[in-house]
């Protein structure tokens, strides 16, 4: 059974970037898309890109601009980078299989951005 | 963008109740790739529904998803106490996948 484990910083200063690594278990990491989700407290879901095993990837257009996703197969590991962050990108974030509908996620990791 | 609307924002039923939660998107979200998701506090959501109307691994029978084009269900038979929870649906139909706000299920 896959399970996903997200893990870094809880805290990122404003202007700096958040670094995430989702750790895939029970399975490989090969041959399927892999996504991440963040949701700011109380509130709803958004989709903030995918990447394939190949490196391939997809961004939401409304944070492209500021989003890096990588992907390292020796260690079953993805990752996310969001750069030049701010308050509004304080949420929980998740990581998860799939490119499209997403199964199973990670339990998520609060990330908080203050000074 | 494809902006999902949920309804209603709230439903209060009690357990052994049908639940009928809609979804209707902005546009026609292809192939009917739409999907629903269980959320309980503290807990990533759980994937319940993908292509509409087909039931992930694992999830009982007393959830069913319907629909096409822009208009969507997710029924739930029989309200167990595990059920309230607040349920999403989302579009992958488009480059950019969206989620609508979510309906939230409390007890009655």
């Amino acid at each position: 059974q896959v399970q996903l484990q997200e893990s870094g910083p809880g805290l990122v200063k404003p202007s700096e970037t958040l670094s995430l690594t989702c750790t895939v278990s029970g399975g490989s990491i090969s041959s399927y898309y892999w996504s991440w989700i963040r949701q700011p407290a109380g509130k709803g879901l958004e989709w903030i890109g995918r990447i394939y095993t190949s490196g391939s990837t997809n961004y939401n257009p409304s944070l492209k601009s500021r989003v890096t996703m990588s992907v390292d197969t020796s260690k079953n590991q993805f990752s996310l980078k969001l750069s030049s962050v701010t308050a509004a990108d304080t949420a929980v974030y998740y990581c998860a299989r799939g490119g499209g509908r997403f199964d199973p996620w990670g339990q998520g990791t609060l990330v908080t951005v203050s000074s | 963008e494809i902006v999902l609307t949920q309804s209603p924002g709230t439903l209060s039923l009690s357990p052994g109740e049908r639940a009928t939660l809609s979804c209707r998107a902005s546009q026609s979200v292809s192939s009917s790739y739409l999907a629903w998701y269980q959320q309980k506090p503290g807990q990533a959501p759980r994937l319940l529904i993908y292509g509409a109307s087909s039931r992930a691994t694992g999830i009982p029978d007393r959830f069913s998803g319907s629909g096409s084009g822009t208009d969507f269900t997710l029924t739930i038979s029989r309200l167990e106490p595990e059920d309230f929870a607040v349920y999403y649906c989302q579009q992958y139909g488009s480059s950019r996948f969206t989620f609508g706000p979510g309906t939230k299920v409390d007890i009655k």
